[in-house]
């Protein structure tokens, strides 16, 4: 089945560092890509969102390509600050399937 | 935007007692809503999906005696753990969407931890 790989946590940043959250995905037909960010004590939030490949979805800073030839949705953001502290879930959805999830990575930055 | 609330947040019981988790869509009307379980350092795994005035649809795997899900309104999705024993001590999260809001359109609450003693 569908399925979604993702780096382990947690990332520890220092502010204004580069950011990289490695995603990369198994499917049958060909997804919706996702990037969900949960900051503490909230649900999660839709961060970004890619439909076909070679698409890219950005928001706040964060971007991420969807790659076919990888299989991969790989969340970037150049400069990080304390606020983007949070957990990052990758996921993919077939058609009008259920999401699926990768298991989370945390982000920790600091000042 | 649209907002999603689980109440409690967090749960402390008795083993074989029963816990009820809500969800509740508080400036739209969901009508389907769904329910997911996460284990530490685990995906979220989707339980059950409910759809309003409707019989929830359940994952594989997933006791619907166990968990029971009532979705009675618009704005309203519960779930209760039925004789809750230590192994069902999870993070559970609901999310919730509307018809009008397109395929891929989820809001999810904050999550309600359960432990079970």
């Amino acid at each position: 089945g569908d399925s979604v790989t993702q780096m382990e946590g947690p990332v520890t940043l220092s502010e204004e560092a580069f950011l990289t959250i490695n995603c990369t995905y198994t499917a049958t037909g060909y997804p919706s890509l996702f990037w969900y960010v949960q900051y503490p004590g909230e649900g999660l939030q839709l961060l970004l969102k890619a439909t076909k490949a070679d698409d890219k979805g950005s928001n706040k800073g964060f971007e991420a390509t969807y790659r076919k030839e990888t299989t991969s949705f790989h969340l970037e953001k150049g400069s990080v600050q304390v606020s983007d502290s949070a957990v990052y879930f990758c996921a993919l959805r077939s058609g009008f399937q259920k999401l699926v999830f990768g298991t989370g990575t945390r982000l920790l930055v600091s000042p | 935007g649209a907002v999603v609330s689980q109440h409690p947040s967090w749960v402390i019981c008795k083993s074989g007692t029963s816990v009820k988790i809500e969800c509740r869509s508080l400036d739209f009307q969901a009508t389907t809503m769904f329910w997911y379980r996460q284990f530490p350092k685990q995906s979220l795994m989707l339980m059950a999906t409910s759809n309003e005035g409707s019989k929830a649809t359940y994952e594989q795997g997933v006791e619907k005696d166990k968990f029971l899900i009532n979705h009675a309104s618009l704005t309203l999705s519960t779930l209760t753990v039925t004789s809750a024993h230590p192994e069902d001590s999870s993070f559970y999260i609901c999310s919730a969407t509307s018809s009008g809001s397109g395929a891929n359109v989820l809001t999810f609450g904050a999550g309600s931890r359960l432990t079970v003693l």
